[in-house]
C-alpha cells in the first residue's frame, strides 16, 4: 500500500461546478498535511495547509479526518485557471521529508 | 526577493555519466530538500539538509549524494547515470529542519539521460 493514495482523475468539470478531492494516507502518527498546485512542467507551489479543525481559503476548503487518515480539498466556483494537477502532502518527521500522492488532474471546462 | 533557484533548468546526459545539479535556498533559509519527480508520479524525496549536515536520507541508490555549503546553497550528484533517472529535480527551502510549515519548491532541473 502506498504511503499517500490519492484518485488520479482526470476530474472534467464545468466552469463554476463544486468539485472534492479526497486523500489517504497510511502513517497514524503524521502531524502535518498538505495541498500542493502543480502547473503542467512546473513546480509544486503551495496552496494550503490543513488542519484538524479544517481551514478555508477563498473558494477552497481543506480537511483533516485523522479517525479516517484522510484529508480533503474541496473548490468552489472552479474557474478555468483551477485547471491543473492537485497534490497531497504529508509530512514525515522522521524522515524530515514530505510524502507526496500522485496528484489528482482537474480540468475545468467553458 | 529571489525564490529557490535551481540551475540548470535542463540537461541532457548520456547513460553513464555523471551530473551536478545546484540550489540556492531563499534568503535565510537554512535547510535544503531534494526530491525527484518522474512523469506522472509525485515528487519522492532524496535528500533533507540542514546547517550544512545531512538530516534525512529517502530510498535512493548510493550513485545519488548531495553537499549543503556554508552559504546554505546545495549540489545533488548523481554517478552512472541510468535512463530511469531521467525526472525533474526539485529543490525545496525552509527556515527550518521541519517541514511543518510546508516547502517551498525551485522551479526545478529537468534531466534526460539518453
Amino acid at each position: 500500500r502506498k504511503e499517500v493514495e490519492q484518485d488520479p482523475g482526470p476530474f472534467n468539470v464545468p466552469e463554476g461546478a463544486t468539485v472534492a478531492f479526497n486523500c489517504t494516507y497510511s502513517n497514524s502518527a503524521s502531524q502535518s498535511f498538505f495541498w500542493y498546485r502543480q502547473d503542467c512542467r512546473k513546480e509544486p507551489k503551495l496552496l494550503m495547509s490543513v488542519y484538524s479543525s479544517g481551514n478555508e481559503d477563498g473558494r477552497f476548503t481543506a480537511q483533516l479526518n485523522r479517525a479516517s487518515q484522510y484529508i480533503s480539498l474541496l473548490i468552489r466556483d472552479s474557474k478555468l485557471s483551477d485547471s491543473a494537477t492537485y497534490l497531497c502532502a504529508v509530512y514525515d518527521t522522521g524522515r524530515r521529508a514530505l510524502t507526496f500522492g500522485s496528484g489528482t488532474r482537474l480540468q475545468v471546462q467553458p | 526577493d529571489a525564490g529557490v533557484t535551481q540551475s540548470p533548468t535542463h540537461l541532457i546526459k548520456t547513460r553513464g555519466q555523471q551530473v551536478t545539479l545546484r540550489c540556492s535556498p531563499i534568503s535565510g533559509h537554512k535547510s535544503v530538500s531534494w526530491y525527484q519527480q518522474v512523469l506522472g508520479q509525485g515528487p519522492q524525496f532524496i535528500f533533507q539538509y540542514y546547517e550544512k549536515e545531512e538530516r534525512g536520507r529517502g530510498n535512493f541508490p548510493d550513485r545519488f549524494s548531495a553537499r549543503q555549503f556554508p552559504n546554505y546553497s546545495s549540489e545533488l550528484n548523481v554517478n552512472a547515470l541510468l535512463l530511469g533517472d531521467s525526472a525533474l529535480y526539485l529543490c525545496a527551502s525552509s527556515q527550518l529542519s521541519g517541514g511543518g510549515y510546508g516547502y517551498t519548491f525551485g522551479s526545478g532541473t529537468r534531466l534526460t539521460v539518453v
